[in-house]
């Protein structure tokens, strides 16, 4: 089995301030990764994909990715209340399948 | 508009009572998928298919079938419901292995009493 695990929280975080969402995973020939957006009873929507190691930064979201640790983490500048909600992590080794982590609950407080 | 529709969105129905759940996209994606999702265990993937006529087991597939028909259309299959699958229901698809943007469905709430 390939696992992926996160912390499920919930993670708390004031308005305004960073909120940094881990993720680690066992398959070491996993090749492409990504952060999924969960509001309760809705669909996940994607919000970044990562394919090599680094950061990669799209507005206030940035994904990290270290290969050799096996991590991946999503940070979320100036957090803001909307952001609250459930951010799934999810590994692919570029096969059919796509393994999620069971999601870390984030709430932001004003 | 891109699309992936599922339904019905919520259904209850009784045990034993079989029940197809339909998925359709309309981006000619060649990839589809089944997921459940309940509390505290996350997405867990049923069945998927890379092609018309070809499906393969996830990591969750008893008590459903599935079929591939055609492209656009993955119903998943429940031949006799029982009240452990019970659970939010997600269809998605995208290009194929490669393809990095998976669309889902909105969801089907599906309660066996």
């Amino acid at each position: 089995q390939k696992e992926v695990e996160q912390n499920s929280g919930p993670l708390s975080v004031p308005e305004g301030a960073i909120a940094s969402l881990n993720c680690t995973y066992s398959d070491r020939g996993s090749q492409s990764f990504f952060w999924y957006r969960q509001y309760s009873g809705k669909s996940p929507e994607l919000i970044m994909s990562i394919y090599s190691n680094g950061d990669k930064e799209d507005g206030r979201f940035t994904a990290q990715l270290n290969k050799a640790s096996q991590y991946v983490s999503l940070l979320i500048r100036d957090s803001q209340p909307s952001d609250s909600a459930t951010y799934l992590c999810a590994v692919t080794n570029s096969g059919y399948a796509l393994n999620f982590g069971k999601g870390t609950s984030l709430l932001v407080t004003p | 508009e891109a699309q992936v529709t599922q339904n019905p969105r919520y259904l209850i129905t009784v045990t034993g009572k079989k029940l197809t759940v339909t998925c359709s996209q309309n981006m000619n994606h060649e990839y589809m998928s089944w997921y459940r999702q309940d509390p505290g265990l996350g997405l867990r993937q049923i069945y998927y298919s890379m092609n018309v006529e070809v499906t393969d087991k996830g990591d969750v597939p008893e008590g459903y079938k599935v079929s591939r028909k055609e492209k656009r259309n993955f119903p998943l299959i429940l031949e006799s419901p029982s009240p452990n699958q019970t659970s939010l229901y997600f269809c998605a698809s995208r290009t194929g292995p490669s393809g990095n943007t998976i669309y889902f469905g909105e969801g089907s709430w599906l309660t066996v009493v």
